[in-house]
């Protein structure tokens, strides 16, 4: 079963507004933690984000954003005025307990291209 | 900034040869993880390794796939007999501890291209 989903198709954004890129996930344990990766072209992996299920409040990164909505099972990525250099595949991930499984699990990504 | 250096960056291969994709994780992490991308789809976990052995491995980490962490600093991923199908991007990673995000490092990945 997919843990993780992200629907959206590509994107165009233009430059200097926000963006969301949704994400939903599925777990039935209630310690996980949720993570955002960018892709740009060039291929690398790029960390952007953290929520700890536990955590109370919403994380912030600079420009991004995490909107958590724990009952909801969802993990939105907002990206504030938006950059040329943002466009990129964008990852959602999770990692989940039991504890010495530590992998993460992705999505199949968001494609944002950011227009001048 | 702290980086997983990977190298190389690009290798092509014949079919049926071995390859092995080097990683060198940063310095005082303690768990170590190789993923793939085959390319236009999901980054897929293959193994993790904690304490010089494997803690966890996916169905896709079958007996051609081999992991090492030969001296201190680097990590390996070996494939022992590449086929078409392993063309991918593989990533290293590391982290610090299990249970806190910031800790995943991902390094720029190794496009592998069988032929």
């Amino acid at each position: 079963a997919q843990k993780i989903t992200q629907t959206q198709p590509g994107m165009f954004v233009q430059e200097k507004e926000a963006v969301t890129l949704d994400c939903t996930y599925d777990t039935s344990d209630p310690s996980y933690g949720l993570f955002w990766y960018k892709q740009p072209s060039s291929g690398e992996m790029i960390f952007l984000i953290y929520q700890g299920s536990y955590d109370q409040q919403n994380a912030t990164e600079g420009r991004y954003s995490l909107n958590f909505q724990k009952a909801r099972k969802s993990a939105n990525l907002v990206i504030s005025a938006s950059q040329l250099g943002d466009s990129a595949m964008y990852f959602c991930a999770m990692r989940e307990p039991p504890y010495g499984n530590n992998r993460l699990a992705f999505g199949k990504g968001n494609q944002v291209v950011v227009i001048p | 900034e702290p980086e997983v250096t990977q190298t190389p960056s690009h290798q092509v291969t014949q079919m049926g040869q071995e390859v092995i994709l080097r990683c060198v994780p940063i310095s005082n992490h303690l768990y170590f993880y190789w993923y793939r991308q085959i390319l236009g789809q999901k980054v897929e976990f293959l193994v993790s390794f904690y304490n010089n052995e494997i803690s966890e491995k996916s169905e896709i980490f079958d007996d051609q796939f081999s992991v090492e962490r030969p001296d201190g600093s680097n990590f390996t991923l070996k494939i022992r007999s590449t086929k078409l199908e392993d063309s991918a991007m593989y990533f290293c990673a590391s982290s610090e501890i299990r249970d806190r995000g910031s800790g995943y490092t991902f390094g720029s990945g190794t496009r592998l291209t069988v032929v």
